[in-house]
């Protein structure tokens, strides 16, 4: 069975652009979480999607937003980008709705200059 | 925010030699994951151990959690240049409901 698969691997963007991630789950995992993590640190949670609902926010600014489609992949979205945006995007799957345990595709890594 | 303090931010060790890390949260858990990170890529999950449980065991690898002191262990015996890696604790908080809170991380090198 395929893994969490995430699109783009890489991007590049510039200040005040916006950006778009993609994410694919494990086929029958029904809750996708978007993390960001900046080089040198722990993830960071961003979003929780069960059943195309939010189900959780991290602290992040309204600029970042994301929504569940239908068939449970996802998208998180990146307004008015600002230079300490740049981090690898993690996007995790699970079964239920809970965190146990999770699983991750290899991220997009986002540049903005 | 961070809620784990990994313990050591690196470790480099030997093959064949035992590594230890040790993690320190703040608040009530549910449970305490352990996840591995190769070079910049995706977690991988490693175990899982829940409040009420004191140890666990999968492979090479030992966990303990000790609710009282909000601390947790993470123990690879005969390390292998294989098991070079970032290792996060992550904790899934009683009050949290849809999050895990991860630490910032170990730094684990085995030289062969």
């Amino acid at each position: 069975d395929a893994g969490v698969t995430q699109s783009p691997t890489h991007l590049i963007k510039t200040r005040g652009q916006h950006v778009t991630l993609r994410c694919s789950p494990i086929s029958g995992h029904k809750s996708v979480s978007w993390y960001q993590q900046v080089l040198g640190q722990g993830p960071q949670f961003i979003f929780q999607y069960y059943e195309k609902e939010e189900r959780g926010r991290g602290n992040f600014p309204d600029r970042f937003s994301a929504r569940q489609f239908p068939n449970y992949s996802s998208e998180l979205n990146v307004n008015a980008l600002l230079l300490g945006d740049s981090a690898l995007y993690l996007c995790a799957s699970s079964a239920g709705q809970g965190n146990s345990p999770l699983h991750f595709g290899n991220g997009t890594r986002l540049t903005v200059t | 925010s961070q809620q784990g303090e990994e313990d050591p931010q690196a470790l480099s060790i030997q093959e064949g030699e035992n590594a230890t890390m040790n993690c320190s949260y703040k608040t009530s858990i549910n449970n305490l994951q352990w996840y591995r990170q190769n070079s910049g890529r995706g977690l991988v999950h490693l175990i899982l151990i829940r409040s009420n449980e004191r140890e666990k065991h999968s492979g090479r690898l030992r966990v303990t959690l000790d609710t009282s002191k909000k601390s947790s262990s993470l123990l690879i015996t005969a390390s292998r240049a294989a098991d070079t890696a970032s290792y996060f604790c992550a904790t899934d908080e009683e009050t949290s409901g849809s999050r895990l809170t991860f630490g910032e991380g170990t730094q684990l090198t085995v030289n062969p």
